[in-house]
């Protein structure tokens, strides 16, 4: 099946610094990637649609100056949370979607990403 | 707008009983309706889906309806075992909404033997 990875597993850092996620799609193509946050014992909410080639697409009251997205290639997508504080830390998700499938076609997840911000 | 009701977990059974985890919707438009399962310290991992009224999406014993009628898609499986033990989360996603998913709030459920 369908395998995405991220980069790196797990994180810790100093308020203040900026942190790197990234996400790739590893045996297929996605001109579309998705970001999520989960709080702990809470759902996934929806931060932003990344598009290859173009400017990601943010929810309501996500900054997008504070989560940077670039998705430079047809297999990388990647997060920056730009000076990083505490609230800030939450469980990060990608999922990407296979290019080359159909309107129905499943959104594959990434294992996350933890984020301890101190 | 768009919205997943999941029953409020933790549901804790034992090996081999019978569960049912309840899922309703709120959508506009012809959602495609999904279950995703998150293991222990893993990602999501697609379960089974529906992509329209009265199919039924199958996987691993687990079984789920698209009930346009009521608005639900439950999850159910015959006899669970220790390994089902994970979170499960109801999901749908709309086509004219560039396919955005939106999760239920994912019910925890543990198996013992």
């Amino acid at each position: 099946g369908a395998v995405v990875s991220q980069h790196p597993s797990r994180v810790i850092c100093k308020s203040g610094t900026s942190v790197k996620i990234e996400c790739r799609s590893l045996d297929f193509q996605a001109t579309t990637m998705f970001w999520y946050r989960q709080f702990p014992k809470q759902s996934l909410m929806l931060m932003a649609t990344s598009n290859e080639g173009s400017k990601a697409t943010y929810e309501q009251g996500v900054e997008k100056d504070k989560f940077l997205i670039n998705h430079a290639s047809l297999t990388l997508s990647t997060l920056t949370v730009t000076s990083a504080h505490p609230e800030d830390s939450s469980f990060y998700i990608c999922s990407a979607r296979d290019s080359l499938a159909g309107i129905q076609e499943t959104q594959y997840f990434g294992p996350g990403t933890r984020l301890l911000v101190l | 707008g768009d919205s997943v009701t999941q029953m409020e977990g933790p549901v804790t059974l034992s090996e081999e009983a019978f569960l049912t985890i309840n899922c309703t919707y709120t959508a506009t438009g012809y959602p495609s309706l999904f279950w995703y399962v998150q293991y222990p310290g893993e990602g999501l991992q697609l379960l089974l889906k529906a992509t329209k009224a009265d199919d039924k999406g199958s996987n691993k014993g687990f079984e789920a309806t698209y009930r346009k009628e009521t608005t639900s898609f439950h999850l159910e499986k015959g006899s669970v075992q220790v390994s089902d033990s994970a979170v499960y989360f109801c999901a749908l996603s709309v086509p004219m909404r560039a396919q955005k998913l939106v999760f239920g709030q994912g019910t925890r459920l543990t198996i013992n033997p």
